[in-house]
């Protein structure tokens, strides 16, 4: 069974600076997909960027970017630049790949971070 | 108007009663997921369907039955609800043919069982 552990339960950072949130995972999968979501007050589940296992290049989406290293099974978010909007929950999850397709998510218990000015 | 709906958004109920929680998606999408979130615990999926004709059971499906009445439409029953069942409910909705297998996620409904 797969599981995805996020140690840092909270997380403060001030604006302007950039924070690494963390991620591992632990599978025996060849094949999959990670994702990191961000749930912020309104409680609606929005998708920060994601991750396909076979792909050498770390992902990037404008101020946020991972550091996928497969072999230590490690995920980690950083975001750069952080802004009051970026306070909010922070989710990794994992897809194991069926075929051509994915299957459901696990999630980890996620990660509070709060950016203050 | 949002693609992936659920009603109701907030539910207050008595230990016993049944429930029914509903999730509508106008994207076209075949799969459909319920997930489960508690403080703490992040999000658990308790039952999935990649099609009208396939329901599987995620990792906490005890206590809960699903209907998947057309592909737009998946329901989530609590037939007895209890204290425990107490969290915030998603549904999410995913497209094989688009292959980068991300998940849409509703807004969540909020259940409350006394």
């Amino acid at each position: 069974a797969q599981t995805v552990t996020q140690s840092q339960p909270e997380m403060s950072v001030q604006e302007a600076e950039t924070v690494t949130l963390s991620c591992t995972y632990d599978t025996s999968e060849n094949n999959y997909y990670l994702f990191w979501y961000k749930q912020p007050p309104s409680r609606q589940m929005i998708l920060v960027i994601r991750q396909e296992a076979y792909k050498q290049q770390n992902a990037t989406e404008n101020r946020f970017s991972v550091n996928f290293q497969k072999a230590a099974k490690s995920f980690s978010l950083k975001i750069s630049d952080s802004q009051l909007g970026d306070t909010a929950m922070y989710f990794c999850a994992f897809m194991k790949r069926s075929g051509q397709a994915g299957t459901a998510l696990i999630f980890g218990k996620g990660t509070t971070l709060s950016v203050s000015s | 108007d949002a693609d992936v709906t659920q009603t109701p958004r907030n539910r207050i109920t008595k230990t016993g009663k049944r429930i029914m929680l509903e999730c509508s998606q106008t994207k076209g999408h075949d799969r459909m997921y319920w997930y489960r979130q508690d403080p703490g615990l992040g999000l658990r999926l308790i039952y999935y369907s990649f099609d009208v004709k396939d329901i599987n059971k995620g990792e906490i499906s005890d206590g809960y039955s699903v209907s998947r009445q057309a592909q737009a439409k998946f329901s989530l029953s609590l037939e007895s609800a209890i204290p425990n069942q107490t969290a915030l409910y998603f549904c999410a909705t995913s497209d094989v043919a688009s292959g980068n297998n991300e998940q849409f996620f509703g807004p969540g409904t909020r259940l409350t069982v006394l």
